[in-house]
């Protein structure tokens, strides 16, 4: 079973503050690192699929980086909004992108 | 309309019960995935499927099976459930390129 492990477990901040959180995974047999943001009663949609070391996405205020040799990846948010409270989700596949193994998420709580 | 539905949405039943969770997709990918979510633990694959008729097992698939008849659908029974089944299912599909497309859940509580 891999091991997947995402860091911290539950975060508040707030509104205005910028954070990260961390995604560690297998450094071995890499194919893909995915982060995927779950609101309550919704369901988890994809912020970022991340393939190359040394990789960094955006989307509006939010950002990853991608470490395949140490076997991390950082999402970030700047200047965080309480629309930004969700849990978010990192995913490895490795090998094809055919399966992912999930962490068990960030829970960010975004105060106003 | 969205993309990949399940049905039902939220189901109550008892100990022993036959369940089927439907989903079907519109998306026309090959790949679909079954996945529970325990509080404090992350999605758990229980089953997959690349095509019509193939399917692969998860990490937890004791107590499951599916079914992949169609394209675009792939259904998950539990033949005789317990109550540690008791857990939010998803519906997943990928065309293998990007990123899983999830469906909105099915909440299963087993009295």
């Amino acid at each position: 079973i891999l091991n997947v492990e995402q860091s911290p477990q539950s975060l508040h901040v707030q509104e205005g503050d910028s954070t990260n959180f961390t995604c560690s995974f297998p450094s071995s047999n890499f194919y893909a690192l995915h982060w995927y943001r779950w609101e309550t009663a919704k369901s988890p949609e994809a912020l970022f699929v991340m393939t190359l070391n040394g990789d960094e996405k955006k989307k509006g205020r939010i950002s990853a980086t991608l470490n395949t040799k140490e076997g991390y990846s950082y999402l970030y948010i700047k200047g965080s909004q309480p629309e930004d409270s969700a849990t978010y989700l990192c995913a490895f596949s490795g090998g094809s992108n055919y399966k992912l193994t999930f962490g068990k998420g960030t829970l960010l709580t975004v105060n106003p | 309309d969205a993309d990949v539905t399940q049905t039902p949405r939220n189901r109550i039943t008892k100990t022993g019960k036959r369940i089927m969770l439907e989903c079907s997709q519109t998306k026309g990918h090959d790949r679909m995935y079954w996945y529970r979510q325990d509080p404090g633990l992350g999605l758990r694959l229980i089953y997959y499927s690349f095509d019509v008729k193939d399917i692969n097992k998860g990490e937890i698939s004791d107590g499951y099976s599916v079914s992949r008849q169609a394209q675009a659908k792939f259904s998950l029974s539990l033949e005789s459930a317990i109550p540690n089944q008791t857990a939010l299912y998803f519906c997943a599909t990928s065309d293998g390129v990007q990123p899983q497309h999830f469906g909105d859940g099915t909440r299963l509580s087993i009295l």
